[in-house]
């Protein structure tokens, strides 16, 4: 079940920094936070994951509160192509043999020129 | 980086026919892959997880009997719908694990449009 809370949706002006939060307060000691994005009619795009440190990428940050029960994704320079529903996911690594990803609802980011 | 490719991406079939939809990864192995379903403005939801050699493990209220996984190979997991109705009708997305360390660790397929009529 997800374990995740976000808001259903944002929206966002082109070129300004896009920050999605997300809830995770029941979160355990040894998972990690994952972010994926969908768009439209096509499967999930991994975007970033951490386990307690800040996580900075190409496409992303994120940043994870001290106790781990919350996060912050940013997308410092949001473009049209990042409209998506962006997906915060609480789960064991993959090297766990609990290891799988059960998606929430997600967050509906609109991204306006 | 690691690249899972589903075929077909979309299928329509008549009412009451089995439809098999294939999941492969193409430049690693995977040793667990997963089966989800995605109904219109809805999330994913997780069917089943997929573990090469051995029977998959499917989540609550997922029957088995309808939705059969093979995951005969460290490279190929097929899901086959059996004998569909128009409620099948969905979209349906694999994921694979890859072993060992490195990477982001979930990578997704781009999904199967299934249509019964």
């Amino acid at each position: 079940d997800a374990k995740t809370t976000q808001p259903p949706s944002m929206d966002c002006a082109e070129g300004r920094a896009a920050n999605l939060p997300c809830n995770h307060s029941t979160i355990s000691g040894n998972e990690y936070v994952y972010w994926y994005r969908q768009i439209h009619s096509q499967g999930p795009q991994y975007i970033i994951h951490g386990l307690k440190n800040n996580e900075t990428n190409e496409m992303a940050s994120l940043i994870i509160t001290e106790d781990r029960k919350s996060s912050t994704l940013i997308l410092p320079h949001a473009t049209l192509r990042d409209t998506a529903v962006y997906y915060c996911i609480v789960g064991h690594d993959r090297g766990s043999t609990l290891g799988r990803l059960y998606f929430g609802r997600g967050t509906q980011l609109t991204v306006w020129p | 980086g690691a690249v899972v490719s589903q075929h077909p991406s979309w299928v329509i079939c008549k009412s009451g026919t089995s439809v098999k939809i294939e999941c492969r990864s193409l430049d690693f192995q995977a040793t667990t892959m997963f089966w989800y379903r995605q109904f219109p403005k809805q999330s994913l939801m997780l069917m089943a997880t997929s573990n090469e050699g051995s029977k998959a493990t499917y989540e609550q209220g997922v029957e088995k009997d309808k939705f059969l996984i093979n995951h005969a190979s460290l490279t190929l997991s097929t899901l086959t719908v059996t004998s569909a109705h128009p409620e099948d009708s969905s979209f349906y997305i694999c994921s694979a694990k890859a072993t060992g360390t490195g990477g982001n660790g979930y990578t997704f397929g781009s999904g199967t449009r299934l249509t019964v009529v």
